[in-house]
């Protein structure tokens, strides 16, 4: 069966680095495109952007900085959001999703992972 | 792009039926019938209920269904039942390589 396991919750200092894991198992990972999504405490989905599992190449949110970094390592089927630069308003839980066989929507969740940024 | 516009609530009691409404532009979901809705319960990830519109992935109830009229999307649930008091997100497709998410609707099951 699909399944997509994330790394554990971080706890950051501001201006940190952190970088969350999404292992993929179940399927073939290059078949599928790889979502990130954010949720901010008691806030709504935000989508993040996506990562072309087969060529590699990623595309961002409109909105999104450039802290913020996808990619892939298809040997042990894994998708990274690394994020740099820390700040307060990144707490939040970062979601990895698989996208749907049509690409137009997203089928498979990961756990999700907690980041806090805090001093 | 700005997201889609849900209500923040809705509510009902067992057994009734409900309908969530998500409304976009003629850009997002009004121009494709890439329309999806998620459901989510505290603490947990979300889980995909219906997509491209109508469709029920395997193993979703037939009592949620999904429709589309011009640039609204509407998510029913009918015969409502404790469990599926959750969140309730809808996203949309406006182009290629990129989603925008409703701002979420709280069920509550009365």
């Amino acid at each position: 069966q699909v399944q997509l396991v994330q790394s554990g919750s971080e706890l950051k200092k501001p201006g940190a680095s952190v970088k969350v894991s999404c292992k993929a198992s179940g399927y073939t990972f290059t078949s599928y495109g790889m979502n990130w999504v954010r949720q901010a405490p008691g806030q709504g989905l935000e989508w993040m952007g996506w990562m072309n599992t087969d060529t590699g190449n990623p595309t961002y949110a409109q909105d999104l900085t450039g802290r913020f970094v996808f990619s892939l390592d298809t040997s042990v089927r894994t998708a990274y959001l690394q994020i740099s630069s820390l700040k307060g308003e990144d707490t939040a839980v970062y979601y990895c999703a698989r996208d749907g066989s049509s690409g137009s929507h997203l089928d498979y969740w990961g756990q999700g992972t907690l980041v806090t940024v805090s001093s | 792009q700005s997201a889609l516009t849900q209500p923040a609530s809705v509510s009902g009691s067992p057994g009734q039926s409900i309908t969530i409404s998500c409304t976009g532009t003629t850009s997002d979901v009004g121009a494709s019938n890439y329309v999806s809705w998620y459901q989510q319960h505290p603490g947990k990830a979300p889980k995909l209920m219906i997509y491209d519109v109508s469709n029920r992935p395997s193993g979703v109830s037939n009592r949620f269904s999904g429709s589309k009229s011009g640039n609204t999307a509407s998510l029913t649930i009918s015969g409502l039942q404790a469990e599926d008091e959750a969140d309730y997100y809808c996203t949309s497709y406006p182009s290629t390589s990129t989603v925008v998410f409703g701002g979420g609707t709280r069920l509550t099951v009365l």
